[in-house]
């Protein structure tokens, strides 16, 4: 499978815990971007890479929460001291390239945190 | 920036028939695309199809078309031959670029369209 994978795909954590999640694009993607989507909305952007440089954040993406990319190919989003409001879809997603045309962005299965 | 506008929370249609969601957005960007994903329950966005917005022929891809009006900002996806498996909700997303074309990186979702569909 070539695909966007990313885990776990289920987290379930308590208030105040760490939680990290990684995202393993499709290989030859340069941009790989991370969403946030609550229950009943759509997904809301929260940061995005090209190869390892971060090159955009969401004012939604709070102090408590980082994202690396740290070699240019798989990414990492951390959420520290996390709040109940922090439950919802955390989406990865991957595109070809930065240059030369509105590139697809193609999904991973998600992964779903609860806290409790 | 973007604004996306999804006016249908539910549609329903039976098997077999086509059906049109409907989708209208408002962009500063020089440049910009219309995606449209699917997510059926199991949470997964699938990539159906994409507009370009200097694109002149309407993007058609299988049983998925746009009908993009470039002029008042809509493109509606037409879906022929409803399939069961094509009940999910339905995203709109605009992505914008500069005059050059490059992507800005970030879409910006609608609300979506649960669409239903009847046997």
């Amino acid at each position: 499978d070539t695909g966007v994978s990313q885990d776990p795909r289920h987290k379930i954590t308590k208030r105040g815990q760490n939680v990290t999640f990684r995202c393993d694009p499709i290989s030859e993607h340069n941009r790989l971007y991370w969403y946030r989507q609550t229950l009943g909305q759509g997904p809301e952007f929260l940061t995005y890479f090209q190869n390892e440089a971060q090159l955009e954040k969401s004012r939604l993406l709070s102090d408590r929460f980082s994202a690396e990319r740290p070699k240019g190919s798989f990414s990492t989003l951390e959420i520290q001291r996390t709040e109940q409001g922090d439950s919802a879809m955390y989406l990865c997603a991957s595109s070809p390239s930065g240059s030369g045309g509105l590139d697809t962005q193609y999904f991973g299965p998600g992964t779903r945190l609860t806290v409790l | 920036a973007q604004k996306i506008t999804q006016t249908q929370p539910g549609m329903f249609v039976q098997e077999k028939e086509a059906v049109t969601l409907d989708c209208t957005y408002d962009t500063s960007d020089q440049s910009y695309g219309l995606f449209w994903y699917k997510q059926p329950s199991s949470g997964e966005m699938i990539f159906l199809i994409y507009q370009g917005s200097y694109d002149e022929q309407n993007a058609t891809e299988g049983r998925y078309s746009l009908n993009f009006q470039k002029a008042r900002k809509s493109a509606n996806l037409v879906i022929s031959a409803s399939q069961l498996g094509d009940s999910a909700m339905y995203f709109c997303a605009p992505g914008g670029g500069d005059a050059g074309g490059t992507s800005y990186g970030k879409l910006t979702f609608g609300q979506g369209t649960i669409l239903t569909v009847h046997p």
